[in-house]
């Protein structure tokens, strides 16, 4: 368990559909990033945000969306769902915003999008 | 932006040998990280390295920082069934955001 809780672990829903997941840092960290990672690929950096500031943006689309709220947890919303968005949706948090941090990431949440 | 091209893509090998993958970056880097992931799961940091020239080990897995910071590698002695998955370098350079490699997928044949 690396501290960093995410759910759903698993979610199915319909092209056109909104579809929420929730990030829990681990205890400490005040930074929390998202990544998509699709079928047989890298780690595509989505979004970060440190003490509830969008910190940096990297290849996230307009038809998605994060925040994080005052206890730390993020969540990331992604509308109007296409078969493409299918991937595994990781979080993951770290103590300083930059510089020599390591970052922990969760299990992930899988989408399909049928 | 940095660009890290981590090689090879993928690697078969048998059980019990050696493995040895690396990353190359555009530009320096102050830190370089090696992850894996099982299939399935999240990233799991194996190694974390901060200085040129620096080794550590870490059981069977040894990394080292290049002195021209600009690269690293991962070496896996004696690799067993549990070592399959994908490797991801990362490295970054001042404040600037955690970049990472492509992944060496590394499949052990039976």
């Amino acid at each position: 368990d690396s501290g960093v809780t995410q759910t759903p672990k698993h979610l199915i829903t319909a092209t056109g559909q909104r579809v929420t997941l929730r990030c829990s840092p681990r205890s400490g960290d005040l930074s929390v990033y998202w990544y998509q990672q699709s079928l047989d690929q890298g780690l595509q950096f989505l979004i970060q945000y440190y003490n509830g500031e969008e910190r940096a943006k990297g290849n996230i689309l307009e038809r998605f969306s994060a925040q994080q709220f005052p206890d730390l947890h993020s969540e990331l919303n992604l509308s109007s769902l296409e078969l493409g968005d299918s991937a595994l949706y990781f979080c993951a948090s770290s103590v300083v915003p930059s510089g020599a941090n390591v970052l922990t990431f969760g299990a992930g949440s899988r989408l399909t999008v049928l | 932006g940095q660009q890290l091209n981590q090689s090879p893509q993928s690697m078969f090998i048998q059980e019990g040998e050696d493995v040895s993958m690396n990353c190359t970056s555009s530009s320096i880097f102050n830190t370089w990280l090696w992850y894996k992931q099982d299939p399935g799961e999240g990233p799991v940091l194996l190694i974390a390295l901060y200085k040129a020239g620096e080794l550590t080990s870490n059981g069977r897995l040894t990394a080292q920082f290049g002195i021209t910071r600009k690269d690293s590698f991962l070496n896996i002695s004696a690799s067993i069934p549990s070592d399959v998955g994908i490797y991801f370098c990362a490295g970054h350079f001042g404040n600037e955001k955690l970049t990472f490699g492509t992944g060496t997928r590394l499949t052990i044949i039976p």
